[in-house]
């Protein structure tokens, strides 16, 4: 089966603070691709950056950057020197071996405290 | 260009009604996803287009809810004898390609209300 967990509900930081998301996948695919979307109050899912499972290179983008492991499953998202933008939830998703669907963890909510 | 729309943008209906939701995704887009996404929660999956035909459709509750996409554009999304619990977000994605592998760009969803 597969699962996604983002065991932080709520996070609170204030500016310029570094923060930390967490993700721990499930699943039983030797491929799958791992994203991370933002949701911003506006309503509308924004992709952030997609990972597959055989390419376990961090990758740094501006302030952002994802830390992936296969050995722990997990998949997490690091924001740098936070900004009042960057509030929002994020959200954790695994693709299936089929790549027919997403499965979206629960979301984190990211408030950001001028 | 434009991105992905659906409409209406807020829709409230009795229970037991006949409700339908559009999404236009982005031109050339091949695939199209809806999702359902409740509050506090993440986007549920419902079902997956790939052109005119659906390709998964596993994540539909029953059989009240139904989508089409006849001209592989344009699809609507179905839901007979409107229940409660129905309320929520739904949500429409495209992507270029075939699977999920590529991006999805998500539309602003329409949030429906059953009294």
């Amino acid at each position: 089966a597969q699962k996604v967990t983002q065991a932080q509900t709520e996070i609170s930081v204030v500016e310029k603070e570094d923060v930390t998301l967490d993700c721990v996948y499930e699943t039983r695919d030797t491929t799958y691709y791992l994203f991370w979307y933002k949701q911003p109050p506006s309503g509308e899912l924004v992709f952030l950056i997609r990972r597959n499972s055989f390419d376990e290179q961090n990758e740094i983008s501006g302030r952002y950057s994802w830390n992936f492991q296969k050995s722990t499953s997990s998949f997490n998202f690091t924001i740098t020197a936070s900004q009042v933008v960057d509030s929002a939830v994020y959200f954790c998703a695994l693709s299936d071996l089929t790549g027919n669907q997403f499965y979206f963890g629960t979301g984190t909510s990211l408030t950001v405290i001028p | 260009g434009a991105g992905v729309s659906q409409t209406p943008s807020n829709k409230v209906t009795e229970k037991g009604k006949y409700v339908e939701l559009r999404c236009d995704p982005i031109s050339g887009h091949t695939a199209l996803y809806w999702y359902r996404q409740s509050l506090g929660q993440g986007p549920e999956f419902l079902i997956y287009f790939q052109g005119t035909g659906a390709a998964d459709d596993s994540g539909l509750p029953n059989d009240r809810f139904f989508a089409v996409r006849p001209e592989g554009s344009v699809s609507t999304l179905k839901i007979q004898r409107t229940e409660r619990g129905d309320s929520a977000v739904y949500l429409c994605a495209s992507s270029s390609n075939a699977g999920g592998h590529n991006e999805q760009f998500f539309g602003p969803g329409t949030r429906l209300t059953v009294l």
